[in-house]
């Protein structure tokens, strides 16, 4: 079936760099997009979402890109910090399903000092 | 926000046995969903949880194996029933805080289930 999944599986970043996390989903009916972040232990974390009538939202350190011309969404991470090594999800969700979350596969991201 | 709580927090089961796994939330929400994390792998929706309907289920999974209680707007148990080793996983809860198709969704720590 339709479903949401990431282009790289570990993402390994310098402390203070910028990280980018890609996502590509194939179902054109999504309208909702959600950006998790999971430590290790925890259940996952909201970062920010963004609709489809968007390209571009921004939140503290975060912003989120949508192109739904090629189906893919990124988050972006400014001065990534030791805090932010974790595993981040993508998550689709279409207007008629009411709720119902399709994950992608996850990206874990390391910071190195 | 909400604020999300799971009972127990992880458990070491027999197969055969059934395991009840609590949510609670702190404030009333319409709208609750049950998920699976298998070890080192994303999250697969179980059901649906919806305060004054029955749960429903995706494909692949059952109401006899996963049977799911929702007595109220704050509360809802999922319970894993005569469990195998495939059954170890990590389940969550998480709640929608808005009515709508589409909302953001909060998790709750999760239930580390080890079924040997």
């Amino acid at each position: 079936g339709e479903s949401v999944g990431l282009h790289l599986p570990t993402l390994s970043v310098q402390e203070g760099d910028n990280s980018i996390i890609n996502c590509a989903y194939s179902n054109s009916a999504s309208d909702y997009f959600i950006w998790y972040k999971q430590e290790s232990g925890k259940g996952p974390q909201f970062i920010i979402d963004i609709r489809s009538n968007m390209d571009k939202r921004q939140g503290q350190r975060v912003t989120v890109l949508l192109n739904k011309t090629v189906k893919h969404l990124s988050l972006q991470i400014a001065a990534t910090q030791p805090g932010d090594s974790a595993v981040y999800f993508c998550a689709e969700n279409r207007g008629d399903s009411w709720g119902k979350l399709q994950f992608g596969a996850g990206t874990q991201v390391v910071v190195t000092p | 926000s909400a604020v999300i709580s799971q009972k127990p927090s992880r458990d070491i089961c027999q197969r055969g046995t059934s395991l009840t796994i609590q949510c609670q939330v702190d404030s009333q929400v319409t709208m609750m969903f049950w998920y699976r994390q298998q070890p080192g792998q994303s999250l697969t929706l179980i059901a649906t949880a919806n305060q004054g309907s029955e749960a429903t289920y995706e494909s692949g999974f059952v109401i006899d194996k996963f049977p799911i209680s929702r007595p109220n707007l704050t509360f809802s148990t999922l319970t894993v029933s005569n469990m195998s080793p495939e059954d170890s996983s990590i389940y969550l809860c998480s709640v929608q805080l808005s009515s709508g198709a589409r909302g953001t969704q909060y998790f709750g720590p999760g239930t580390r289930l080890l079924v040997l």
